[in-house]
């Protein structure tokens, strides 16, 4: 089974700063049938959670401070400034057999 | 709009039983794979069962194999999970999810307690 990992648990950084969580799968999530990704960040708060699908591409509505980016086993999601409304619980999760990762909490220093 | 509504929550006994509906409207319900996904108290989401768009094939977690059903009745736009036997480490809100290759719209949830 694949086994994802986030790292770190939780992150407090200064508003406007940069934020950035790690995401690393126990095996490749792309798949050679489309050359695609399957990998997928979620925010938890209020509303639909879905953020970043395919590893990079952005939600309709998602600000585009928020950015996803790797291939393979190794994922980053980076918030380029963050803002109060960010504060959030984030996830990664590879949906080709749907794992998620632990979670990564995200708060204001 | 798309919409998900989870209903059937509440307080079980261990042991007991419960079966959880998920009311889908706002798309074309009967060509989606649905999934079921669970968060206990103060932990992470966990994924739970998913069943393809005709609910010819399941899946399920391992944490729950052997004690749960996922169902569908496509024409009432409607997913279910039956959740038997039930233990304390089951207690969580379940959220029932659309599935595009990722979860694209989820519901908001209803809690189950396992509990004496």
């Amino acid at each position: 089974d694949i086994v994802m990992t986030q790292s770190p648990d939780s992150l407090a950084v200064s508003l406007g700063e940069r934020a950035t969580i790690n995401c690393k799968s126990s095996q490749s999530v792309l798949y050679s049938s489309n050359n695609k990704n399957y990998l997928a960040w979620y925010q938890q708060k209020p509303g639909q959670p879905l953020f970043i699908y395919w590893a990079s591409t952005r939600e309709s509505g998602v600000p585009d401070r928020f950015s996803g980016s790797g291939s393979g086993t190794d994922f980053t999601l980076t918030i380029s400034s963050l803002q109060a409304e960010d504060v959030a619980v984030y996830y990664c999760q590879q949906y080709y057999s749907t794992p998620f990762g632990g979670g990564t909490k995200v708060e204001i220093k | 709009e798309v919409q998900l509504v989870e209903s059937g929550g509440g307080l079980v006994q261990p042991g007991g039983s419960l079966r959880l509906s998920c009311a889908a409207s706002g798309f074309t319900f009967s060509s989606y794979w649905m999934h079921w996904v669970r968060q206990a108290p103060g932990k992470g989401l966990v994924w739970v069962s998913r069943i393809n768009s005709d609910g010819s094939s399941t899946s399920h977690a391992d944490s729950v194999k052997g004690r749960i059903t996922i169902s569908r009745d496509n024409a009432k736009n409607s997913l279910f999970l039956q959740l038997n036997s039930l233990r304390p480490e089951d207690t969580a809100v379940y959220y029932c999810a659309r599935s595009y290759y990722y979860n694209d719209y989820w519901g908001q949830g209803t809690l189950v307690t396992v509990s004496s």
